[in-house]
């Protein structure tokens, strides 16, 4: 099975950089994506990543560390726009199914 | 370029009473996939197809149906609406690289309450 854990919130200020930590632990793993979900609208993709390492796309990277079931991203020069909910989710078994976390609800202050 | 689409976007049920969660996407994907988002809990599979004439089941599956007859179409059914079947539910898709992952597209979902 899978287990996929993150913080249920965040508070950040605008501008400020903001990190947000997931632990997982799974029975296969074929990689780990973080997806940004406003509220009442759908998930969107913001970045996949298979390899350890640091991944980088403008304001957001993401980091993973197999061995230690560990992934973060990394936002900087945040925006009021940011607030929203981060889903960590992680690709095993299978036929490309994912699980998610509960998600992290960050809101972003002046 | 539609992406994912669902039908309807908001659904309001009686106990007992039978529906279908449409979903399409016009992007030739290969995988769909339903999934169900309640507060606290996230999002939870229920079920998924890899392709026309394949479907299997996610982590949730009990009261659900679903079939694949075209790439396009994968409609989720309840036989039978349950109050515990009050939910946001996710249609997504992604096409399916050997050994690959892709990023799931999700429509904008369908908001189900079961009186």
């Amino acid at each position: 099975g899978q287990n996929i854990d993150q913080p249920t919130e965040m508070t950040a200020t605008e501008g400020a950089i903001v990190q947000i930590n997931c632990t997982y632990q799974t029975s296969g793993f074929n990689g780990l994506f973080w997806y940004q979900q406003h509220a009442g609208e759908a998930p969107t993709f913001l970045s996949y990543n298979v390899l350890d390492g640091l991944e980088e796309k403008g304001r957001f990277s993401s980091f993973l560390s197999r061995s230690k079931g560990y992934s973060y991203l990394l936002l900087k020069e945040l925006q009021m726009k940011d607030s929203a909910s981060y889903l960590c989710a992680v690709s095993g078994g299978g036929g490309n199914k994912l699980t998610f976390g509960t998600g992290t609800q960050l809101k972003v202050e002046l | 370029n539609a992406g994912v689409t669902q039908t309807p976007k908001f659904q309001v049920l009686k106990t007992g009473q039978s529906m279908t969660l449409q979903c399409a996407q016009d992007m030739n994907h290969e995988y769909m996939s339903w999934y169900r988002q309640d507060p606290g809990m996230g999002l939870r599979l229920i079920h998924y197809s890899v392709g026309a004439g394949i479907t299997d089941q996610g982590e949730v599956p009990n009261g659900y149906n679903v079939s694949r007859s075209t790439t396009e179409d994968f409609p989720l059914r309840l036989l039978s609406a349950a109050p515990s079947q009050t939910s946001v539910y996710f249609c997504a898709s992604s096409p399916t690289g050997r050994g690959a992952n892709q990023p799931q597209h999700f429509g904008d979902g369908t908001r189900l309450s079961i009186l």
